[in-house]
Formats: C-alpha cells, sequence, structure tokens
C-alpha cells in the first residue's frame, strides 16, 4: 500500500503557539487527493480539507493553513495562534485512483493553557 | 446534525455472542467503509463498498462481515465476538467524485 506518514506522534504546544503537522505521502497515481481529519475526544472524525493533486495553491482557513508540495510528496497542516480546543488527533489522508484512502497513523496534538 | 449514524455508541457483550453493529447516511452516498480504529491510532479499512450489492474487505484482516442491500446502509456483523474485536469501530461514507469522507461517531465495543 502506498503510505502516508506523520512523522510527528505527539505535538505539546502552549496556547497562542503556531503548529505545523507535517504529512508524507507516496504515491503512483497520477490523479489523487488529499485530506486532513480531526478527531477530537469525542471520537468522531471531522473532515476539515481535500486538496486535488493538480492544484498545488496553498489554502487558508481562519486560523488553518495547508502548504501542498508535489515535489516533495508533501502535504503540511499549520495552525496559527492554537487554542486549546484545537487539542486532538489529526489524520493526514490520501486517495487515489482506486478510491480506496490512505490514512497517517496520527498526529496528537496537545494545546496547554 | 450528523448525516451518517451509527448505533449503538457503546457496547459491550460477551464472547461468543453475534453482533450487528448498524450504520446508515441520508447523504446517498454511493461508498461507503468501516474502519477498525484503537483511540488516537491509526485506522484500519476492514471492509468498503462502492454501491449496492457491492463489498469487498479492506486492509485488515477480519472476521467480520457486511451487506449492503440498501444505498443508505452498511450493517456490519461479527458472528461470534472475541476479546480481540474490542475496539472502536468507525463508518464512513463518501460521494465518487473524491470527497472528503464522513465520519459517523463511533462504536466502541468492548467483549468480555
Amino acid at each position: 500500500a502506498q503510505k502516508v506518514t506523520q512523522a510527528q506522534t505527539e505535538i505539546s504546544v502552549v496556547e497562542k503557539e503556531d503548529v505545523t503537522l507535517d504529512c508524507v505521502y507516496e504515491t503512483r497515481d497520477t490523479t489523487y487527493y488529499l485530506f486532513w481529519y480531526k478527531q477530537p475526544p469525542s471520537g468522531e472524525l471531522v473532515f476539515l480539507i481535500r486538496r486535488n493533486s493538480f492544484d498545488e495553491q496553498n489554502e487558508i482557513s481562519g486560523r488553518y493553513s495547508w502548504n501542498f508540495q508535489k515535489s516533495t510528496s508533501s502535504f503540511n497542516f499549520t495552525i496559527t495562534a492554537s487554542q486549546v480546543v484545537d487539542s486532538a488527533v489529526y489524520f493526514c489522508a490520501k486517495r487515489g485512483n482506486a478510491g480506496k484512502s490512505t490514512f497517517g497513523d496520527g498526529t496528537t496534538l496537545t494545546v496547554k493553557p | 446534525e450528523a448525516d451518517i449514524y451509527q448505533t449503538p455508541r457503546y457496547l459491550v457483550i460477551g464472547t461468543g455472542k453475534k453482533i450487528t453493529l448498524e450504520c446508515s447516511q441520508t447523504m446517498g452516498h454511493d461508498k461507503m467503509y468501516w474502519y477498525q480504529q484503537d483511540p488516537g491510532m491509526e485506522l484500519h479499512l476492514i471492509h468498503y463498498s462502492y454501491g449496492v450489492n457491492s463489498t469487498e474487505k479492506g486492509d485488515l484482516s477480519s472476521e467480520s462481515t457486511v451487506s449492503r442491500i440498501r444505498t443508505e446502509h452498511f450493517p456490519l456483523t461479527l458472528e461470534s465476538a472475541r476479546p480481540s474485536h474490542t475496539s472502536q469501530y468507525l463508518c464512513a461514507s463518501s460521494r465518487s467524485d473524491g470527497g472528503g469522507y464522513t465520519f459517523g461517531s463511533g462504536t466502541r465495543l468492548t467483549v468480555v
């Protein structure tokens, strides 16, 4: 299977710090999608973003931003001015032509007050 | 309000029992999935379906079975539960055009 690697298993920051979650993926697909999900303690996964492999524009949504670099197969996620409510497990995922998504192992983010 | 529903939310059951975890979605998504996940850990795909009467096994070997008789319904059945089945089971659905997944709240299963 083509892997998605989230190098950081756990990150701990103090509120208002910026934090970047790394995601590197492997692919043989010509077209694919990249995703980030948030899983708060309640357990439900929340979809954050989808990026098409043809679209390398970075995206900003409020305090969240994503940096997609096809040349390095990376899709990093930055939270600016982190808040306690950002504490969660964040998953990066890739979906290729076959339609089955591959998820990373997740990064547990703890934001301390 | 959730568009994908899983029941029960929590289940404690004895070894050897047969159980069915329910999953329904109201979005008309063709694709549905079952993932097994320990809290905060990687999701493992155990079953998926691309439409009615279509089911496939996922990446992780599982003793469970699924059915897809209706678009909106994708139940997962364990014929004989074992303690090794203790985990969280997440159901998800997605459109066929590469749209992001929507996950249910999960069923946390404990087999004693």
